[in-house]
């Protein structure tokens, strides 16, 4: 069985640019969740959608960060204009709950 | 407070050795109770969940003491692959995962 895909795996980008990842959750899981990983802040929910809806995004640290989820195979987290702070590890997580299963994550680095 | 606390390690120990880890969660309301476990840069895998009567799976153990919002895991001889950090898990109700910091564990030989 296909997991949890999340593209690119690698992105190294200059400040100011726009960052967009993506995120293919496994089949037939109705929950989408983003979460960013630091050595600082440890893993943090940034927005969760059940059935393509957007429930919490409370965790999205400010207006620079939008997640789109147009369908149920797919979902965006996008980062206009991106900074050095959003360094960090981005996962993408699915669930037929309670469990959830993560994707590989993205590696972003803002220079 | 956090939501949900671990001691952070690390824990050295010895291959073969018996290792416990705890983690104590604020809301009472919680309603799942999961450790995952994480690889140097890789992401979160579950490793298992956590019931009320206690669970185990080969030479790990899990404990939840809901009186006490308290949640343990137990891994009987160690083996070097164990070496990894281990991530306290708790669900609410509104479906929300709480990770905790992570305990960092390294099995030597």
């Amino acid at each position: 069985d296909a997991g949890v895909i999340q593209s690119p795996r690698h992105e190294v980008t200059e400040m100011g640019q726009e960052v967009t990842l993506r995120c293919k959750p496994i089949s037939g899981h109705n929950s989408l969740f983003w979460y960013r990983q630091t050595m600082m802040r440890g893993l943090e929910l940034l927005i969760y959608f059940n059935n393509n809806v957007p429930i919490d995004d409370s965790g999205m640290p400010e207006d620079r960060f939008s997640a789109k989820m147009p369908n149920a195979s797919f979902s965006t987290l996008k980062i206009q204009p991106s900074e050095p702070r959003d360094s960090a590890v981005y996962f993408c997580a699915s669930s037929s709950p309670p469990e959830q299963y993560f994707g590989p994550g993205t590696r972003l680095t803002v220079t | 407070r956090k939501e949900v606390e671990q001691d952070p390690g690390p824990f050295n120990v010895p291959e073969g050795a018996t290792v416990a880890f705890n983690c104590t969660y604020s809301n009472s309301a919680s309603q799942s109770f999961f450790w995952y476990r994480q690889d140097c840069r890789k992401e979160p895998k579950l490793l298992m969940s956590v019931y009320s009567s206690g669970n185990e799976d080969g030479r790990f153990t899990a404990q939840l003491n809901r009186a006490s919002q308290y949640i343990s895991l137990l891994i009987r001889d160690s083996k070097l692959s164990d070496s990894a950090t281990y991530l306290c898990v708790v669900r609410g109700n509104t479906g929300k995962l709480i990770f905790g910091q992570g305990t960092t564990l390294q099995v030597k030989p």
